[in-house]
């Protein structure tokens, strides 16, 4: 089945632990992206990835990073969390850039909450 | 700013009824839009997708439009159901590489 998956789905933390999120699909997709969904905010993108090694700022890029060593995956990393990146997370794919027409797959969404 | 609303925030409406969600978009230079569902605590399904060369398409019940001039996109949905229940959101291309989403109309079907 094709897919985007999303590790975990529920985390609980404290401020400043650093943890990661896993993202991973199976569609063999160019572009991967996260986002955030705060209420009122709707989603905002937080980082994207071209293909493998290319990755570029959204629009709210503060206090995360990412990486893609390999095309499927596509982990988000908080390195020092705080309660303000508290939060439904999403991971999205597509065949390439939004831009160009492509339709977005979503992951299933992980709820962090920071305390 | 390239901006997407979708009011109302919220909707309800008698099972069987025919409605329509909207979409407005500041930005007449739009590559596509993209309809989306979501479940409360579940990720977004693509219902639909519209290239900007596109007025409308259709799938099932649901038929979306787009007029770039006027700058709005509609949801129609025919024959609602129960579980038509769920938060739909609207997402536009500008030609950027992401997509700029609206905060929703979250639908309630009433049996």
């Amino acid at each position: 089945e094709a897919q985007v998956t999303q590790n975990p789905r529920y985390l609980i933390t404290v401020t400043g632990k650093k943890l990661t999120v896993t993202c991973s699909q199976n569609m063999n997709h160019e572009y991967m992206s996260w986002y955030r969904q705060d209420p009122g905010l709707g989603l905002r993108q937080i980082y994207y990835s071209m293909n493998v090694e290319v990755t570029d700022k959204g629009d709210v890029p503060e206090g995360y990073k990412v990486s893609r060593k390999e095309k499927r995956n596509f982990p988000l990393i908080l390195e020092s969390p705080s309660p303000n990146q508290t939060s439904l997370y999403f991971c999205a794919s597509s065949l390439g850039s939004p831009g160009a027409g492509n339709e977005q797959y979503f992951g299933p969404g992980t709820r962090l909450t920071v305390t | 700013k390239q901006e997407v609303t979708q009011i109302p925030a919220a909707l309800s409406v008698p099972e069987g009824e025919n409605l329509v969600l909207n979409c407005s978009f500041t930005d007449s230079a739009i590559y596509n839009l993209q309809w989306f569902r979501q479940d409360p605590g579940k990720g977004l399904t693509s219902l639909l997708l519209i290239q900007s060369s596109q007025r409308e398409q259709t799938s099932g019940r649901l038929n979306a439009s787009l007029d770039k001039s006027s700058g709005r996109s509609t949801l129609y949905i025919a024959a609602s159901q129960p579980g038509d229940s769920a938060t739909y959101l609207c997402a536009a291309s500008f030609g950027n590489e992401k997509l700029t989403f609206g905060t929703g109309t979250r639908l309630t079907i009433i049996p």
